[in-house]
């Protein structure tokens, strides 16, 4: 596609509750990254895919927080049982996997979750 | 691991006025230094990046900034302002081996006035 696609782009549920993330990478991009915005946080890194393996989890706040990458593309943040500080903008970027740090990674808009 | 520090979470500036906006890092390792650029609505986009060389990068909407490593900063500056530039601008640094792993700082909200 011409940019990283998010979906949904806002998505309000209850506490308790487990809401799936989408993210849709630039075609050809093997590195995929999510990360958080939330307020007084800044931006979090969660987690770094490479293919369909995750080499760095290092960033998921918890265990009910989980993601997976199928066929080197799509990937899904999955958030069990939601917390109201679980409350972010969730983003995805995808980069041309170099090995080098220095390649740039491109974001989608974000998925605004609310718990309630 | 590596931080970064935005120090003004807010800078309002007239239009075409100058304008600065900070940015100070720690890491215990090598790495490439980044700003991006969130406008209302819009994901981020890079503004521009630092790797290697020339300690000055320039992006081509008129910023540029400047790598000291003595000071471990990379100001973000621009000599004159357009209503246009009003956005949240995150600096952020990765490791310069391996993956792009980025630290954001917190944002600094710039806000240009006529």
């Amino acid at each position: 596609g011409a940019g990283v696609s998010q979906s949904p782009s806002n998505k309000v549920t209850e506490k308790g509750k487990d809401v799936e993330l989408r993210c849709d990478p630039i075609s050809g991009h093997t590195a995929l990254y999510w990360y958080r915005q939330s307020l007084g946080q800044g931006l979090e890194f969660l987690i770094y895919f490479q293919g369909n393996s995750a080499p760095d989890k290092s960033g998921l706040p918890s265990d009910r927080f989980s993601a997976e990458r199928t066929g080197g593309s799509v990937s899904t943040l999955t958030i069990q049982r939601t917390q109201q500080e679980d409350s972010a903008v969730y983003l995805c970027a995808s980069s041309l996997a170099l090995g080098d740090g220095g390649t740039e990674a491109f974001f989608g808009q974000g998925t605004r979750l609310t718990v309630v | 691991a590596q931080s970064v520090t935005q120090l003004d979470s807010q800078v309002p500036v007239f239009e075409e006025a100058p304008v600065e906006l900070r940015c100070n890092y720690s890491s215990s390792v090598s790495v490439y230094l980044f700003w991006y650029v969130q406008y209302p609505n819009q994901g981020l986009q890079l503004l521009l990046k630092y790797l290697s060389g020339s300690t000055l990068v320039e992006s081509i909407n008129g910023f540029e900034a400047e790598f000291n490593k003595s000071q471990t900063s990379f100001h973000l500056r621009k000599p004159s302002v357009h209503i246009s530039d009003t956005a949240e601008y995150f600096c952020a640094v990765s490791p310069n081996t391996g993956f792009q792993k980025l630290v954001f700082g917190t944002g600094t909200r710039l806000l240009v006035s006529p």
